[in-house]
């Protein structure tokens, strides 16, 4: 069974540039998180979708930051204009949706770096 | 809002001797406490569990301790080996809420010396 999969792994752009990241959960899973962990501190949350729909979206930094779930499959995250502080490794989880599905499986990270 | 504290950020410990990593939770419905272990390039991985109706789980090496009315739980590795060497995060949810998020610690890098 393929597990969480991320693209791309890196990807380094310039401040005011556009960059999309792309995860593809574990197939089947209803729930799908994005985390984003800065140089050194805790893994935060920013956005929990179930299925197509936003369940909760309060870890979302400011309105540069767009996520969509379209089909309720895979999910993207874009972030327009990027910032110098946008920098960081950026995690996508999912879990199956019920209380005995509680495990959320995480993707490698996308490394964000804006220069 | 919820928080979670981890303490230390960083461990050093000679092979063969235990490890321990504490942390703290905020949030009283916090009922689920996973633990995470990241290796270099890799995602965090589940690698032990427990819930608020139990106070202790085992498997193998790794033992976790949860005290819920002090709102503290631990990890503990005896054995420790070379590839015990990573990033531990400790993190706490509640699953049962319809918002399920984990709240993360700030994680713990442990080297395990030769």
């Amino acid at each position: 069974e393929a597990g969480v999969t991320q693209f791309p792994s890196h990807s380094v752009i310039e401040k005011g540039q556009t960059v999309t990241l792309r995860c593809d959960p574990i197939s089947g899973h209803d729930n799908l998180y994005w985390y984003r962990r800065v140089m050194g501190k805790e893994i935060k949350f920013l956005l929990h979708f179930v299925k197509e729909s936003k369940q909760d979206e309060s870890g979302m930094p400011n309105n540069r930051f767009l996520a969509e779930r379209t089909g309720g499959t895979y999910s993207t995250l874009k972030v327009q204009p990027a910032e110098l502080e946008d920098s960081g490794v950026y995690f996508c989880a999912s879990s199956q949706g019920d209380r005995d599905g509680t495990e959320a499986f995480f993707g490698q990270g996308t490394r964000l770096t804006v220069v | 809002g919820e928080n979670v504290e981890q303490h230390p950020s960083t461990l050093s410990v000679q092979e063969g001797d235990s490890a321990v990593i504490k942390c703290t939770y905020s949030d009283s419905a916090s009922n689920y406490f996973p633990w995470y272990k990241q290796e270099l390039g890799k995602g965090p991985q589940l690698i032990i569990d427990i819930r608020s109706n139990v106070g202790e789980k085992k498997d193998q090496r790794i033992a976790v301790t949860l005290n819920k009315t002090a709102k503290h739980f631990s990890l503990h590795i005896t054995e420790t080996q070379p590839e015990d060497s990573a990033v531990y995060f400790c993190a706490a949810a509640d699953p049962y809420s319809s918002a399920s998020k984990i709240i993360f610690g700030s994680g713990t890098r442990l080297s395990i010396r030769p």
